[in-house]
């Protein structure tokens, strides 16, 4: 069964440093999210790309936050600098299409974040 | 806007059967459900789309009340493998919102 990869399952960084947060969708998906979800909390989206466009990037913290999906398969998350308050578990997921509503999100496994 | 769930946590005995509710203040066009295990990805477990409707596989099922902009998550005959954190997540009737999660309902199943 197709799924969602990310990588790396485990990052742990000092603040002000930069980290970097990688993810493969499944294969035809044409829409692509990386959400942050705090511990105890639901998944809050961060941003959603439609092949290699962003769609809705308003809850990005774009000071320190920036995504890409350069040929619209797979992405990269970046922070810089990283801050304590960035300490997260991050998803990637994706779905089928987008725009119609009601589409299913798969999610990958995540890349749980913590800043020291 | 984050939809409401309740209750924030249940426990039950093997079994037993349970109900997790989401409400939303916002006319929906869907909601979603996921279980989540703990330092797991959310599963996928059903869509619901407005006009109202029932799902169901196996002993879990779902309703969409769409005059109340609630849904329903019934869990009967509840196994220890369904333990986790239920969320469930909500796009709005009006325009390409993105699926909003609800802050999610811990149950726990206990032999």
């Amino acid at each position: 069964e197709a799924e969602v990869a990310q990588s790396p399952r485990y990052k742990i960084t000092e603040k002000s440093q930069a980290v970097a947060f990688w993810c493969d969708p499944i294969s035809g998906h044409a829409t692509l999210y990386w959400y942050r979800q705090i511990l105890g909390q639901g998944p809050e989206l961060l941003v959603q790309f439609q092949d290699e466009s962003v769609v809705d990037d308003s809850q990005l913290p774009k000071d320190r936050f920036s995504a890409e999906r350069l040929k619209g398969v797979d992405s990269t998350l970046k922070i810089q600098p990283a801050e304590l308050g960035d300490s997260a578990m991050y998803l990637c997921a994706s779905s089928a299409t987008a725009g119609a509503g009601g589409e299913t999100q798969y999610f990958g496994p995540g890349t749980r974040l913590l800043v020291l | 806007q984050q939809p409401v769930q309740s209750p924030q946590a249940v426990i039950l005995r093997e079994g037993e059967d349970a109900v997790i509710n989401c409400s939303s203040s916002k006319a929906l066009y869907s909601v979603h459900w996921y279980r989540q295990k703990h330092g797991e990805a959310p599963i996928f477990l059903m869509i619901l789309l407005k006009g109202g409707e029932q799902k169901g596989h196996d002993k879990i099922s779902a309703s969409f009340n769409e005059k109340k902009q609630q849904s329903s998550l019934y869990l009967t005959a509840s196994q220890l493998s369904y333990s986790g954190t239920y969320f469930c997540g909500t796009e709005a009737l009006s325009g390409n919102t993105p699926l909003v999660f609800g802050k999610g309902t811990r149950l726990s199943v206990i032999a």
